[in-house]
């Protein structure tokens, strides 16, 4: 079966760094996506990856390895506003999505 | 610009009857899809459609239908609700057609079914 695994829930501190793990066991792989939900809204897009290596978008990067089915979502300088839920989903063979449950993020002060 | 409407926004419906979430999207994108999402669980796929005029289940499509007349529309249909329809509903629309497809989505609705 198509499996997608991430921690249910993180804290961090304020200033600091996170990173957020994703590992997958897909039929076929065409990209892998991190989306950010806010409690209550919808999930906006935050990084694609499909090479192997680190995508770097502000104060948001994902990495992507291939050989070992993982991926992580590095945030710095964290900001009482990245409390969210972030969405690790595949592009499986058949161009569908296969979503993860989420890693809710919590920051403190 | 919208991007993409869902209405209604949220709904409280009888065990039972007949409901129809709707989806308008602005982008003429060509892709659409409808997910519900879970508490513990990742989205799933309910329907989707590559283009106007052809649709396809996805993960969970049992009791609901769907249809795509024209580009921008994409209503979700449950025939006879029940109360494990209960959840909230995204639908999301993408360009289509490339592996960098990326899905945007609409504000949800949560449904209730009681």
């Amino acid at each position: 079966g198509q499996n997608i695994d991430q921690p249910t829930e993180m804290t961090a501190t304020e200033g600091a760094i996170v990173q957020i793990n994703c590992t997958y066991q897909t039929s076929g792989f065409n990209g892998l996506f991190w989306y950010q939900q806010h409690a209550g809204e919808a999930p906006t897009f935050l990084s694609y990856n499909v090479l192997d290596g680190l995508e770097e978008k502000g104060r948001f990067s994902s990495f992507l390895s291939r050989s070992k089915g993982y991926s992580y979502l590095l945030l710095k300088e964290l900001q009482m506003k990245d409390s969210a839920s972030y969405l690790c989903a595949v592009r499986d063979s058949n161009y569908q999505l296969i979503w993860g449950a989420g890693t809710k993020l919590i920051i403190k002060p | 610009i919208a991007g993409i409407t869902q209405a209604p926004t949220s709904q409280i419906l009888a065990a039972g009857r007949r409901m129809t979430l709707r989806c308008t999207q602005d982008m003429r994108h060509n892709a659409m899809y409808w997910y519900r999402q879970d508490l513990g669980l990742g989205l799933r796929l309910i329907h989707y459609s590559n283009t106007a005029g052809t649709t396809g289940k996805g993960e969970v499509p049992d009791g609901y239908s769907v249809s795509r007349a024209n580009t921008d529309d994409f209503p979700l249909t449950l025939a006879s609700a029940v109360p494990s329809q209960t959840s909230v509903y995204f639908c999301a629309s993408s360009e289509g057609g490339r592996a960098t497809d990326t899905q945007y989505f609409g504000p949800g609705t949560r449904l209730t079914v009681l």
